[in-house]
């Protein structure tokens, strides 16, 4: 199947810094990537959608300028947690679909554990 | 929002057995999936079903779907101590496209060797 790398898989900060996350498409191109969220021993949420060239979609609840995402290239997207707290604490996943392979099923990241201290 | 809710939530089994994961969802649907996630990683598709398709088979693993009922079932045959993880399913809406997977609840399968 496609490729999807997500980097990095683990990362610790400090209340009140940003940290960025990646998403690649390593053998597709991906002109929409989406990003969730999942607590421990929970469902995903999906928090946007991603599009390339364009604004991101957020779902309702999901704070635009806490959560920026970039999709500057047809292969990268990047999530930024702006500010963050001891909240955002959580496991931030990526996937993206492929057009050639008819947008059917989605390839994941394999996700990035934030914790915020 | 979520679209599919799984049942049960957690299954502990003995290697060998089977293990049934049941998962309802609320919309109409083009096709459904399963997914499967070892723990602290990302999903891994398992295999799909579209809705005019009743049953399908992959390896040990078996499929059902009743769109009458918006339900669908994942068998696990012969379960291994590997499948330990948990299997979500999900759906995409009636139309197909580059849009965003819906998952439930997710069931978590402990296989004991």
């Amino acid at each position: 199947g496609a490729v999807v790398s997500q980097h990095p898989s683990r990362v610790i900060c400090k209340s009140g810094t940003s940290v960025k996350i990646e998403c690649r498409s390593l053998d597709f191109q991906a002109t929409t990537m989406f990003w969730y969220r999942q607590f421990p021993k929970k469902s995903l949420m999906l928090m946007a959608t991603s599009n390339e060239g364009s604004k991101a979609t957020y779902e309702q609840g999901v704070e635009k300028d806490k959560f920026l995402i970039n999709h500057a290239s047809l292969t990268l997207s990047t999530l930024t947690v702006t500010s963050a707290h001891p909240e955002d604490s959580s496991f931030y996943i990526c996937s993206a679909r492929d057009l050639a392979r008819g947008f059917v099923e989605a390839f994941f990241g394999q996700g990035t554990r934030l914790t915020v201290v | 929002s979520q679209q599919g809710e799984e049942d049960p939530q957690a299954l502990s089994i003995q290697e060998g057995e089977n293990a049934t994961m049941n998962c309802s969802y609320k919309t109409s649907i083009n096709n459904l999936q399963w997914y499967r996630q070892n723990s602290g990683r990302g999903l891994v598709h398992l295999i799909l079903i579209r809705s005019n398709e009743r049953e399908k088979h992959s390896g040990r693993l078996r499929v059902t779907l009743d769109t009458s009922k918006k339900s669908s079932s994942l068998l696990i045959t012969a379960s291994r101590a590997a499948d330990t993880a948990s299997y979500f399913c999900a759906t995409g809406g009636p139309n197909s496209g580059n849009t965003p997977l819906v998952f439930g609840k997710g069931t978590r399968l402990s296989v004991i060797a």
